[in-house]
């Protein structure tokens, strides 16, 4: 069965910090997907990285994966209080028609 | 545009006791996925449906959940008899379709938490 990790488990950090947290997968796959989730709501897309190198910006938030160490980062810079969630990382196995989520990451940016 | 509806919101349930979900998506989206959230984990993949054929169901657990999705539109995800362990919230969500093998960007409802006492 394919397994994502997600290192850290928990963070904590203060506003103007950088960080990166790690998504590592066990099997092959080119298509992995960053999600967020705020406290007792739904999921929110991120991003979406569909080849190896691929690299994405959003604000804060920069997510790149390198699919032959089958690894994804998301890196935050200049930590913000709203950037406060848990963060999900989630792999496509397409041959065989199975999509899973990592661990998460739960998020908090200290004032 | 309007999101991916769920119903209800809260369900709470006695063990060996039915229940049932529904999801209404986004219009126009072909693709559908019911997972299970676990507190503290990451959502599980229950079944995918596309249209109304189903893509995927590897881990749904045939012998107490079933899910259909007729019409091709609204999806009903089915638990009977519940155990104590199905305790999650149930997420709904919808992509446009699923093209050329790969899963579009899917856009989640609000979830439906189940309490099993």
């Amino acid at each position: 069965e394919l397994k994502v990790e997600q290192n850290p488990l928990f963070l904590s950090m203060q506003e103007g910090k950088n960080y990166t947290i790690y998504c590592n997968y066990s099997t092959t796959s080119d298509r992995l997907y960053w999600y967020r989730q705020d406290p007792g709501k739904s999921l929110e897309s991120l991003f979406v990285l569909l080849s190896n190198g691929a690299v994405k910006q959003e604000g804060r938030l920069m997510a790149s994966l390198d699919t032959k160490a089958r690894l994804s980062t998301l890196h935050i810079t200049a930590a913000v209080h709203d950037l406060s969630a848990t963060y999900f990382c989630a792999v496509d196995i397409t041959l065989g028609n199975q999509f899973y989520f990592g661990t998460g990451t739960s998020l908090t940016v200290i004032p | 545009e309007a999101g991916v509806a769920q119903s209800p919101r809260y369900k709470i349930i006695e063990k060996r006791q039915s229940v049932a979900f529904w999801c209404n998506p986004i219009s126009g989206h072909a693709t559908l996925y019911w997972y299970q959230q676990i507190l503290g984990q990451g959502p599980k993949l229950l079944i995918q449906f596309q249209n109304n054929g189903v893509v995927d169901d590897s881990q749904l657990p045939k012998d107490r959940f079933s899910a259909e999705r007729l019409k091709g539109v609204d999806s009903t995800l089915k638990i009977q008899p519940a155990k104590l362990e199905d305790s999650a919230v149930y997420l709904c969500a919808s992509s446009l379709g699923y093209l050329t093998g790969w899963r579009e960007t899917q856009y989640f409802g609000p979830g439906t938490r189940l309490l099993v006492l």
